[in-house]
């Protein structure tokens, strides 16, 4: 089975301050992404990785920074938190072959920015 | 850019059938997901077209019509643990990576 995880369930930050979200999967995939999901806004693309140390803007990266120093692993950072960055994260792997390839999900973190 | 629209909400009676349809703008369309996310949940992925035409999969089935960029979910013989949101992704030969583009997502309520 696919396993994706993420370091925190829950998250409560302040403004102002820098978080860091950690999401690691175990199945060798070479393409991990990151979204976040609001209510009537559905899941939008904050940033994605093709392959360790490669990173792709998506379409809201603003504000939002990615690491990938190792395959399993994709970092998530909030350098300066904000209000409007309150939100469900998640995170996605997919392996690099095939059309019908589809993403598996972790089971999200849901940050609150005070 | 995508356009990806799906009704915000639908609800149904257990045992009945539901179709939540999906229509989708897209310059290089390859391929159309469906994923199921309960409430507090990550989303699990459910189906995947790419040709025209059903796809059934037990109690869910997904078909696809490329011409009219449209797709419907039909659930069949509803049972109460169906109440969820059911998300439909577009991806695009066009977009970097071969990223999915999601719509709002239809949260779908069975009641007894």
């Amino acid at each position: 089975d696919v396993k994706v995880t993420q370091s925190s369930r829950y998250l409560v930050k302040r403004t102002g301050e820098k978080v860091f979200l950690e999401c690691v999967q175990d199945m060798d995939h070479e393409n991990m992404f990151w979204y976040r999901q609001d209510p009537g806004l559905g899941l939008r693309l904050i940033y994605f990785s093709y392959d360790v140390k490669m990173k792709e803007k998506g379409d809201i990266p603003e504000g939002y920074s990615v690491s990938r120093e190792k395959k399993e692993r994709f970092s998530l950072i909030l350098e300066s938190a904000s209000t409007n960055q309150t939100s469900m994260y998640l995170c996605a792997s997919r392996r690099f072959t095939g059309a019908e390839e589809t993403q598996y999900f972790g089971p999200g973190t849901r940050l609150l920015v005070l | 850019g995508q356009n990806i629209d799906q009704p915000t909400e639908m609800t149904a009676t257990e045992g009945a059938i539901v179709q939540i349809n999906c229509t989708y703008q897209t310059s290089g369309f390859n391929g159309l997901f469906w994923y199921q996310q309960h409430a507090g949940e990550a989303p699990t992925f459910l189906s995947y077209n790419v040709l025209d035409g059903l796809e059934e999969k037990g109690r869910f089935s997904s078909f696809l019509s490329r011409s009219k960029g449209y797709s419907y979910l039909l659930l069949k013989e509803l049972q109460m643990k169906d109440s969820a949101s059911y998300l439909c992704a577009v991806r695009d030969w066009g977009a970097a990576g071969n990223k999915l583009t999601f719509g709002g997502g239809t949260r779908v309520l069975v009641k007894p």
